[in-house]
C-alpha cells in the first residue's frame, strides 16, 4: 500500500538552528501538508501546498517557516531561528485532491523535532 | 469556527470487550468528520470518514461510528476489543471548502487480557 514516509524520525537541534523536515508523499497526490503535534496537546494544522504554492495556513506558520517541492518527490518543511516551542511531532500528509468536503489525508509517521 | 472534542485521553479496555471512543464536535455547518488511528511508530491511519450519505458509518478493523447531529457527536465503537487495537485514536473535522483539518486531542487505547 502506498505511504508517505518522513525523515528524520527524531532530529535535535539546538535552540536557533535551522532544520529541515522531509517527506515524500504517495507518488500520484497533488496536495502536501503539514500538521504538528505538541506532546500532549492536539494535532494541528500548519500549511497546505498545491501546485508550487501555499494554498492555506495557520497562525502558528509564521516567517520562519517554510515549505519547498525541491523535486518531483519531496516535499520539505524548513524552520529557521527554532524556538524550544517549536518542539513537537511533525507529521507530512498528501492527498489526491484538494479542497474540503471528505478529502482523505493520507500522513506519515512523523519526524520528533526536540529543539535545546 | 470547527472544533473537536475527545473525551478521555486514555481508555482501557478487556480483550473481547466493547470500545467506546468519545468525540464530540463544534461546527455551525455541516461538518465532515473522521477517525484516524496511530499504532505506535506509524503515520495516521484513516479509520472511517462520515460524508453525510449514512449516519452510521462502518471503516476499517471493525469499526465503526455513528453520527448523531442532536447529540454532535460522532463516538466511535467496537464489539469486541482485540489486542491489536492498541493504539491512539483521533477524530478530526472539516467544514465547507477549506482543506484544514481540526483534530481532537486524541485517545490512546490500551487493551488487556
Amino acid at each position: 500500500e502506498p505511504e508517505v514516509t518522513q525523515t528524520p524520525s527524531h532530529q535535535v537541534t539546538q535552540m536557533g538552528q535551522e532544520v529541515i523536515l522531509r517527506c515524500v508523499p504517495i507518488s500520484n497526490h497533488l496536495y502536501f501538508y503539514w500538521y504538528r503535534q505538541i506532546l500532549g496537546q492536539k494535532v494541528e494544522f500548519l500549511v497546505s501546498f498545491y501546485n508550487n504554492e501555499i494554498s492555506e495556513k495557520s497562525e502558528i506558520f509564521d516567517d520562519r517557516f517554510s515549505v519547498e517541492r525541491p523535486d518531483g518527490s519531496n516535499f520539505t518543511l524548513k524552520i529557521r531561528s527554532t524556538k524550544l516551542e517549536d518542539s513537537a511531532m511533525y507529521f507530512c500528509a498528501s492527498s489526491e485532491v484538494g479542497g474540503g468536503g471528505a478529502n482523505v489525508l493520507t500522513f506519515g509517521a512523523g519526524s520528533r523535532l526536540t529543539v535545546l | 469556527a470547527q472544533s473537536v472534542t475527545q473525551l478521555g485521553s486514555h481508555v482501557s479496555v478487556s480483550e473481547g470487550a466493547l470500545v467506546l471512543l468519545r468525540c464530540n464536535y463544534s461546527s455551525s455547518v455541516p461538518p465532515y468528520l473522521f477517525w484516524y488511528v496511530q499504532y505506535p511508530n506509524q503515520g495516521l491511519q484513516l479509520l472511517l470518514k462520515y460524508t453525510s450519505a449514512a449516519t452510521l458509518v462502518k471503516g476499517i478493523n471493525g469499526f465503526e461510528a455513528e453520527f448523531k447531529k442532536s447529540e454532535t457527536s460522532f463516538h466511535l465503537t467496537k464489539p469486541s476489543a482485540h489486542m491489536r487495537d492498541a493504539a491512539e485514536y483521533f477524530c478530526a473535522v472539516r467544514t465547507g471548502t477549506a482543506s484544514k483539518l481540526t483534530f481532537g486531542t486524541g485517545t490512546r487505547l490500551q487493551v488487556t487480557l
